[in-house]
């Protein structure tokens, strides 16, 4: 059973447009949610979080937006540059006892063009 | 400021060989711990995490194994390799938090290959 989904396994966008990764949960208790950034053979690396208390934050050109009624989140990136090119990973956790374990969707690989 | 490391970083062993992957955190005291493994065309998989020295829990059976020696310190293990242990390995670590907001940070990775 896949709790966090990402359904579009690629994502191809044009430099300087805006770039859209979306990312569904089934998971009720999830109430924080991460996007992560991978190139090919480095580590994940952490870009933007959100509490589910909030719909919406930015840090300077990414901006996650929540919607709970919908269990839906999404990433935006503007402007997309070639250097965003990697695998994005939408995670999430679950309030409570569980709380340490990040449950992960499968990834998106976004390819930005010049 | 925090940083983690692990090695190696890449390995190919034939099947029925040890392994024994490394991991140290700098930086923090008493940080949550953890093993992911990445396969081919797949998500992140955590396999083993740990909140304290001693204390490993997993995740999916396995033929692997963690440990904590040391506070910073997380080591992954197999005494007999299987084909299928190859993918991308990766350590990480937390700030352990009651409420909310665990954000995970992670390694380079250690690229497997058994064979």
């Amino acid at each position: 059973d896949q709790q966090v989904k990402q359904n579009s396994p690629s994502l191809s966008v044009q430099e300087g447009r805006i770039s859209i990764l979306n990312c569904d949960y089934t998971n009720s208790m999830f109430d924080y949610f991460l996007w992560y950034k991978k190139y090919p053979a480095e580590g994940p690396t952490f870009l933007i979080s959100i509490s589910s208390i909030k719909d919406k934050n930015e840090d300077g050109r990414f901006t996650v937006f929540l919607n709970k009624s919908a269990k839906h989140l999404s990433l935006h990136i503007v402007p997309s540059q070639p250097g965003d090119s990697a695998v994005y990973f939408c995670a999430a956790s679950a309030r409570g006892g569980s709380n340490y374990k990040l449950t992960f969707g499968k990834g998106t690989l976004l390819t930005v063009n010049p | 400021s925090q940083t983690i490391h692990q090695w190696p970083a890449t390995l190919v062993q034939p099947v029925g060989s040890p392994l024994s992957l490394e991991c140290t955190v700098e930086g923090t005291s008493n940080p949550n711990l953890y093993w992911y493994r990445q396969a081919a065309g797949r998500g992140l998989q955590l396999l083993f995490y740990s909140v304290g020295i001693g204390q490993i829990s997993s995740e999916v059976p396995q033929n692997l194994s963690a440990s904590r020696p040391q506070d910073r310190q997380f080591i992954l293990s197999s005494k007999k390799l299987l084909l299928s242990d190859s993918g991308f390995y990766l350590c990480a670590w937390s700030v352990p938090r009651k409420s909310s907001g665990n954000t995970i940070y992670f390694g380079e990775g250690s690229w497997l290959t058994v064979v």
